[in-house]
């Protein structure tokens, strides 16, 4: 079964630093997704993606953030200063269509990120 | 805005039947989703309702009536496997672009 996936699955980096978390979602899904979650918290949206442009994003996801579709596979999310509140687990997710209701998020298996 | 409230930890027994409940409150309904966390894991989709009713899916099923915004998810013959997290989520018609938005999750233990 075609699934999400996401690399590093850990990722330590010191506070200041900029990172890159990256994605390959499922191959014929169009709508793709960045969601955290702290460590004992509910998972929160971040932003969505749809036709190269961001769809919608949360208050979480200000300036220090970004996303890139940079290539046909590829879906990324880069923050530019890390903060240690940004520790979290970042998942990645994508759907076959938005607005139809019957498509469930499609989950990666997360990266932890870890700042110090 | 929407307002998802589940409970926060159930305790049930292998074999048995559990039901975790979920109420929620939009401005623009779009449907229901369940989702299963294990612990340092991803959500796993497991149900999906957009009309009232029930919707079954082998030992998992899944209630909606949305004029109470109240969902349940029912799980039958309950192997210690189901010990996870189990998460409601609502898709809102506006914005959507499929975005969920999740409630806090129900920590299931199954005891032996």
């Amino acid at each position: 079964e075609p699934e999400v996936t996401q690399t590093p699955s850990h990722q330590v980096t010191q506070m200041g630093q900029e990172v890159i978390l990256r994605c390959v979602p499922i191959s014929n899904h169009l709508y793709f997704y960045w969601y955290r979650q702290i460590l004992g918290q509910k998972v929160e949206f971040l932003v969505s993606f749809y036709n190269n442009e961001i769809s919608e994003k949360s208050e979480i996801f200000d300036d220090q953030f970004s996303v890139e579709r940079p290539d046909g596979s590829n879906f990324t999310l880069k923050i530019r200063s890390t903060k240690l509140e940004d520790s979290a687990m970042y998942f990645c997710a994508s759907a076959l269509s938005g607005g139809g209701a019957s498509s469930p998020l499609h989950f990666g298996n997360g990266t932890r990120l870890t700042v110090t | 805005g929407q307002n998802i409230d589940q409970p926060t930890e159930m305790t049930a027994t292998e074999g048995a039947i559990v039901q975790i409940n979920c109420t929620y409150q939009t401005s623009g309904f779009n449907g229901l989703f369940w989702y299963q966390q294990h612990a340092g894991e991803a959500p796993t989709f497991l149900s999906y309702n957009v009309l009232d009713g029930l919707e079954e899916k082998g030992r998992f099923s899944s209630f909606l009536s949305r004029s109470k915004g109240y969902s349940y998810l029912l799980l039958k013959e309950l192997q210690m496997k189901d010990s996870a997290s189990y998460l409601c989520a609502v898709r809102e018609q506006i914005p959507s672009r499929g975005m969920l938005t999740f409630g806090g999750g129900t920590r299931l233990m199954v005891k032996p």
